[in-house]
């Protein structure tokens, strides 16, 4: 059982909007650690897709947006394309585990 | 551009031990604030963290792993290294090594990730 709570699938059509919820409490998210975000193509490592809650790396499209709010953080993408069927992982830190936790991921299905 | 690398024997006996390794390229394991971290994730599973290190030595680990894990580092080969003892059929799993985000210990990021390898614990 992951810390991290996120839902085990979403999908959408070409050109939507779909949002991917990572819920924790308040030995992670709800203590104000940051929240990181990983895309990971079928048959390939994970990608770092957002950090520090908000943040684009370099080469990552605006399409993907971050956002956190309390014990929970969201990962947005708008304009949903077909190369975005991935798996989606969030990341934390957790002070009681004392490391680094992960969700168990989000199967991302274009229609 | 940095790259990483994982090495090691694709599949282990059960209760032996596992070794593998993680070759930086296009930069130095030394350079920065850097810690280098190990993450597996068993088949049709999620992501977990095994373990980070500092070219320095100093590591840490997932409470969940740590009596059974050992990471080392060799800066002259640009490597840094993960052992772990006791194999069960749970540690089947893609292992990826990582470079881990300078900054605040509890605020670091994953990236980039080595292509995994895949060990399988079976007799």
């Amino acid at each position: 059982q992951s810390v991290l709570t996120q839902p085990s699938s979403v999908s959408g059509a070409p050109g939507q909007r779909v949002s991917i919820s990572c819920s924790g409490n308040s030995s992670n998210i709800g203590a104000d650690f940051d929240v990181h975000w990983y895309q990971q193509l079928p048959g390939t490592a994970p990608k770092l897709l957002i950090f520090a809650n908000t943040k684009r790396p370099s080469g990552v499209a605006d399409r993907f947006s971050g956002s956190k709010s309390g014990t929970s953080a969201s990962l947005a993408i708008t304009g949903l394309q077909a190369e975005d069927e991935a798996d989606y992982y969030c990341q934390s830190y957790d002070r009681r585990l004392s490391g680094y936790v992960f969700g168990a991921g989000t199967k991302v299905t274009v229609l | 551009q940095l790259q990483l690398q994982e090495s090691g024997p694709g599949q282990v006996k059960p209760s032996e031990t596992l070794s593998l390794t993680c070759t930086v390229s296009g930069g130095s394991i030394s350079s920065g604030s850097y810690y280098w971290g190990w993450v597996r994730q068993s088949p049709g599973e999620g992501l977990s963290w095994i373990g980070s290190i500092y070219y320095t030595g100093s590591a840490y680990y997932s409470p969940s792993l740590k009596s059974r894990v050992t990471l080392s580092v060799d800066r002259s080969k640009n490597q840094f290294y993960l052992k772990v003892t006791s194999l069960t059929a749970a540690d089947t799993a893609v292992y990826y090594c990582a470079r881990m985000s300078d900054g605040d210990f509890e605020a670091v990021w994953f990236g980039p990730w080595g292509r995994g390898t895949l060990v399988t614990v079976s007799s």
